[in-house]
């Protein structure tokens, strides 16, 4: 199994509701991520866990809550979010935890903020 | 610190080749290329690791000089399912962790 599962695909949420964004891969992988993409953007990092602790944080602000509750999953926990934040957020796992391992990326979460 | 790429869109005719570059102001410690089509996640090419490495897949190469901190996708044969988005992504060193920062990416199309 070398897929990366999000759920749900696709997400329209209220400036006031908190949603949460989900991430599943049994590959064994021990780095996991979460990038946003916005249109004709490149990825861009948001959170790296490795070990299911948080390693990097790119200065995200609070709104977006990362979470790793094992090492198989990655959750993404949105709460009073703005019309901007509306992305395609995904996440991605790695084998290795310095770099220099391949990347695989889910589909993504395509979110709308209204 | 994010990796500058040429050029920012090509067009070739099936059967063309193309290069795409990857250049960076910081050292390297590896160079990942992926390409991503509309609506999809981004697809994993190949890593580069060592100075001068080069890799190949199929007709999908590329290189890493590691010296001028560069890298260059060599796409021989275009085929159509060839067109997409190619970035390159950069780690600047292990001890940073995974942080693979990507260009902005090149859009490429290929037509009959």
């Amino acid at each position: 199994d070398t897929e990366v599962t999000q759920t749900p695909k696709h997400l329209v949420m209220g400036m006031t509701n908190k949603k949460s964004l989900k991430c599943e891969q049994h590959m064994g992988h021990r780095a996991m991520y979460w990038y946003k993409q916005k249109a004709k953007k490149p990825p861009e990092l948001m959170f790296v866990y490795s070990y299911e602790k948080l390693s990097i944080n790119e200065s995200v602000p609070s709104r977006f809550s990362p979470e790793c509750p094992n090492s198989s999953l990655l959750n993404l926990h949105l709460h009073a979010l703005q019309p901007e934040d509306s992305a395609l957020y995904l996440c991605a796992s790695s084998q290795g935890l310095t770099g220099g391992t391949e990347a695989f990326f889910g589909q993504g979460t395509r979110l709308t903020v209204v | 610190q994010q990796p500058v790429q040429s050029p920012q869109a090509v067009i070739l005719r099936e059967g063309e080749d193309a290069v795409i570059n990857c250049s960076s102001s910081k050292a390297l410690y590896s160079v990942h290329w992926y390409r991503q089509k509309h609506g999809e996640a981004p697809v994993f090419l190949m890593i580069l690791l060592k100075g001068g490495e080069q890799k190949g897949h199929d007709k999908i190469s590329a290189s890493f000089n590691e010296k001028k901190q560069q890298s260059s996708l060599y796409l021989t044969a275009s085929q159509l399912s060839y067109s997409g988005t190619y970035f390159c992504g950069t780690e600047i060193r292990p001890e940073y962790g995974n942080k693979l920062v990507f260009g902005a990416g090149t859009i490429l199309r290929v037509k009959s």
